[in-house]
């Protein structure tokens, strides 16, 4: 079956460095999607994607953040200058054309954790 | 931000019952709900899912419910099976591609 998988599973940062979380989504899926998890509190939506760019962010998304589909595989989240406050899993999910608005797959998550 | 919310941390469902999930949101510009079930150090998967204009979808064991005038949607597990202990998110979106989720309930099935 079909997955999205996301490298790093696990990494931990100096608060300050740049980080980049690397996601491979299902390969003819057109929307892709950053949420993240902070601990012990709910999924939230960072961004969505498609056509080559952003179609929606939240306010989490600042000046920090930035995605990128460097080729026709990879979608990358970049996090210019890690905070503290950054720790937390973050999802990367895709959808195809067939499924509804929200029915996304998610790849099983990359730890973050600042210090 | 508590525009969906599941009162519920956890609830426990001896095997072969029903269990019930509920959740409750307060946008009233939510017309698609779903719901999403994780297991640990596993991303969320898709469940089920319901639009606005319906207030019943079906799909085997799962059933989800929506109460439109009481901003209330509820997924139904019956027969529950030992597989079916997860976290269980409900989530909602708009217009836009994103979705709100609910802080989860913890489900646990007992054999």
């Amino acid at each position: 079956e079909p997955e999205v998988t996301q490298t790093p599973s696990h990494q931990v940062t100096q608060m300050g460095q740049e980080v980049i979380l690397r996601c491979v989504p299902i390969s003819n899926h057109l929307y892709f999607y950053w949420y993240r998890q902070i601990l012990g509190q709910k999924v939230e939506f960072l961004v969505s994607f498609y056509n080559n760019e952003i179609s929606e962010k939240s306010e989490i998304f600042d000046d920090q953040f930035s995605v990128e589909r460097p080729d026709g595989s990879n979608f990358t989240l970049k996090i210019r200058s890690t905070k503290l406050e950054d720790s937390a899993m973050y999802f990367c999910a895709s959808r195809g054309t067939s499924g509804g608005i929200g029915e996304l797959f998610f790849g099983e998550g990359s730890r973050l954790t600042v210090l | 931000d508590q525009q969906v919310k599941q009162n519920s941390p956890s609830l426990s469902v001896q095997e072969g019952r029903i269990s019930i999930l509920n959740c409750d949101y307060t946008n009233s510009m939510f017309d698609y709900f779903l719901w999403y079930k994780k297991y640990p150090a596993e991303g969320p998967t898709f469940l089920i899912s319901i639009s606005s204009i319906k207030d019943k979808n079906e799909d085997g064991r799962f059933t989800v419910f929506l109460n439109k005038s009481a901003k209330h949607l509820s997924l139904h597990i019956v027969p529950s099976q030992p597989g079916d202990s997860a976290v269980y998110f409900c989530a909602a979106s708009g217009a836009n591609e994103k979705l709100t989720f609910g802080t989860g309930t913890r489900l646990t099935i007992i054999p």
